[in-house]
């Protein structure tokens, strides 16, 4: 079936303004996660949904970030007031239930540049 | 605080030698570690991963190593294989938390 996918692939906006970015896991998968990745860093947690409800959202990095997945499938990502900091690759991953040895498949990711 | 390093930034080997890729972390409480491999302009790929009561997993080319008195793993590939250039991502979890915390990853370069 078809993996993890993101939209859109790329998106430049200015300082200060809204983005909205979407995962689309694999289908059946119940748990779904948002990642950060910086200019050489490795991925940085966000955010991690069990079905609908968000069970762990201590990566947001403040109030400017909000994620939501109201059915359970797609999620969305949300930046309100972009920084220049923003800008980094999000990595959206899914699992089939969020257990400890399940392996979590990434998409191909967001590359968002804010000037 | 870094909680999984990889210290080594980049790595380059000749094909058909072994290519040895390190990982250190700080948290005891990981039990469950993981190697990703990426791409450029594509997301991580999971590549093998092993459980805390292990010492060792094998999968093909691929193999890690766990010492857990030294916090301390590595994934060896061999023999190398040019298509195996990629950043190779060390990856950590604990049991009582799903997020995995990743090190900053290795960029290995396969020559032919």
């Amino acid at each position: 079936g078809a993996g993890v996918s993101q939209t859109p692939s790329n998106k430049v906006t200015e300082k200060g303004k809204y983005v909205e970015l979407r995962c689309d896991p694999i289908s059946g998968h119940t748990a779904l996660y948002w990642y950060r990745q910086s200019l050489g860093q490795g991925p940085e947690f966000l955010i991690y949904f069990q079905g609908t409800g968000a069970a762990d959202d201590s990566g947001l990095p403040n109030d400017r970030f909000f994620a939501v997945r109201p059915e359970g499938s797609v999620s969305t990502l949300k930046i309100q007031r972009t920084e220049r900091g923003d800008s980094a690759v999000y990595l959206c991953a899914s699992s089939l239930m969020g257990q400890l040895q399940e392996t979590q498949y990434f998409g191909p990711g967001t590359r968002l540049l804010v000037l | 605080d870094q909680q999984v390093k990889q210290n080594s930034p980049s790595l380059s080997v000749q094909e058909g030698r072994i290519s040895i890729l390190n990982c250190d972390y700080t948290n005891s409480m990981f039990d469950y570690f993981l190697w990703y491999k990426k791409y450029p302009a594509e997301g991580p790929t999971f590549l093998i991963s092993i459980s805390s009561i292990k010492d060792k997993n094998e999968d093909g080319r691929f193999t890690v190593f766990l010492n857990k008195s030294a916090k301390h793993l590595s994934l060896h590939i061999v023999p190398s294989q040019p298509g195996d250039s990629a950043v190779y991502f060390c990856a950590a979890r604990s049991g009582g938390s799903e997020k995995l915390v990743f090190g900053k990853g290795t960029k290995l370069t396969v020559n032919p």
